[in-house]
């Protein structure tokens, strides 16, 4: 069975960081790219960032450019994804997802964990 | 990158069909074959439910079904059952941004 668990979130203060991880299992990790999809309280899906299977291509939304890192670690079948200046509006619920392709970065996610609530409070 | 547009709510009894648009620009939806919708219950992570505008992957049920005219995509849900009750959401390839899907606001369905 395809299973994605994430974990890290928190409590953090405005400017702090946090590091999320998402540990994969069921499948050949490091042949998909993966993905981290947010979703503030109440609201809905924002994507994040991407990953290619190798690790070698990353993307981000311009709302996180330059603070969030994504990565990946295909020995260990674990996407992270290290939050810096957190900010109130980074406060979501943070979702990793696979691609739903092999060896592309492509345009749906399927699964997706059950995500990590981020929580940006003083 | 803008979002797509969805309508906030649709309803509808059990056994009758609705349909859920999402409507972008030509640099999305209408010029890619590359929309996708996912099913999310409260407190659940969401689920896909049909990619490239119209394909279902394996165990989604084919009272599910998706179309696109133009720049608008939509939804179907046939014989409406309790459960189809949740929150609907298109996405799409974008050519727009770096990062290459766009997501809609959502759609909250309401099984009557």
């Amino acid at each position: 069975e395809v299973q994605l668990v994430e974990s890290g979130g928190g409590l953090v203060q405005p400017g702090g960081s946090l590091r999320l991880s998402c540990a994969a299992s069921g499948f050949t990790f490091s042949s998909y790219a993966m993905h981290w999809v947010r979703q503030a309280p109440g609201k809905g899906l924002e994507y994040v960032s991407a990953i290619s299977s190798n690790g070698g291509s990353t993307y981000y939304a311009n709302s996180v450019k330059g603070r969030f890192t994504i990565s990946r670690d295909n020995s260990k079948n674990t996407l992270y994804l290290q939050m810096g200046s957190l900010r109130a509006e980074d406060m979501a619920v943070y979702y990793c997802a696979r691609d739903g392709q092999q060896l592309v970065v492509g345009y749906w996610f399927d699964p997706w964990g059950q995500g990590t609530l981020v929580t940006v409070s003083s | 990158q803008s979002a797509l547009t969805q309508p906030a709510s649709v309803s509808g009894s059990p056994g009758q069909s609705i349909t859920i648009s999402c409507t972008g620009t030509s640099s999305d939806v209408g010029g890619y074959n590359y929309v996708s919708w996912y099913q999310q219950h409260p407190g659940k992570a969401p689920k896909l439910m049909i990619y490239d505008v119209s394909n279902r992957p394996s165990g989604v049920s084919n009272r599910f079904s998706g179309s696109k005219s133009g720049n608008t995509a939509s939804l179907t849900i046939s014989g409406l059952q309790a459960e189809d009750e949740a929150d609907y959401y298109c996405s799409s390839y974008t050519s727009s941004s770096t990062l290459h899907v766009v997501f809609g606001g959502g759609t909250k369905l309401t099984v009557l």
